[in-house]
């Protein structure tokens, strides 16, 4: 399975620190994509990340890729309580498609 | 742009009953995700389609549980007959681009979600 698995489960921050969470796969990957799920939502992309880039930035946002290592980190910046969220990352490769991990869910207290 | 639609939002019914929910993606996108997300998971793919032919439905229930989407625009999902497990959020998800990532950029546009609770 190319299942992605994000680390920590569960995130508690205080607001205007920094966040990170993780995603481990099994399987070569075409791109992997970050998403973010507020309570009673669909989820929404976030960024995305193609298999020969190693590093990518949107906003507060900051996504490394290891190919090597099968990881990926989503780094939040001076986090504020509207990111209080499920962070997903999905994976995908050609003619097979997107499998989302099971989450972490980030908790940014005021 | 307007965004994804799905309905109802919620639902209620015994075990054995049946439900069917439905989807109307971005207009113009040509494939279509339904995905079942149960509390505390991540989401799980049950059907793709690309225009009105099915890509992939190997995770879905096939004795419960059918999708279609006749006109290669608006699909429905049914469950028939519902069982406790299958208390879920059913997610519809569209992307612009062709099957699986081959595209290398297929980025997917999800639904509010419709919540169901088998009793």
């Amino acid at each position: 399975s190319q299942q992605g698995e994000e680390d920590p489960q569960a995130l508690s921050i205080q607001e205007g620190e920094n966040a990170t969470m993780n995603c481990s796969y099994k399987t070569s990957i075409n791109n992997l994509q970050w998403y973010r799920q507020n309570s009673g939502r669909g989820l929404v992309h976030l960024i995305l990340i193609r298999s020969n880039e190693r590093e990518k930035h949107s906003g507060r946002l900051r996504v490394t890729l290891d190919t090597s290592k099968k990881s990926s980190s989503l780094l939040i910046t001076a986090s504020r309580a509207a990111d209080t969220a499920s962070y997903f990352c999905a994976t995908a490769n050609y003619g097979q498609n997107f499998v989302f991990g099971p989450g972490t869910r980030l908790s940014v207290l005021p | 742009e307007a965004g994804v639609a799905q309905s109802p939002r919620y639902k209620i019914i015994e075990k054995r009953q049946s439900v069917a929910f439905w989807c109307n993606p971005i207009s113009g996108h040509a494939t279509l995700y339904w995905y079942q997300q149960i509390l505390g998971q991540g989401p799980k793919l049950l059907i793709q389609f690309q225009n009105n032919g099915v890509v992939d439905d190997s995770q879905l229930p096939k004795d419960r549980f059918s999708a279609e989407r006749l006109k290669g625009v608006d699909s429905t999902l049914k469950i028939q007959p519902a069982k406790l497990e299958d208390s879920a959020v059913y997610l519809c998800a569209s992307s612009s681009a062709g099957q699986g990532a081959r595209s290398g950029s297929n980025v997917l546009t999800f639904g509010a979600g419709s919540r169901l609770t088998v009793l």
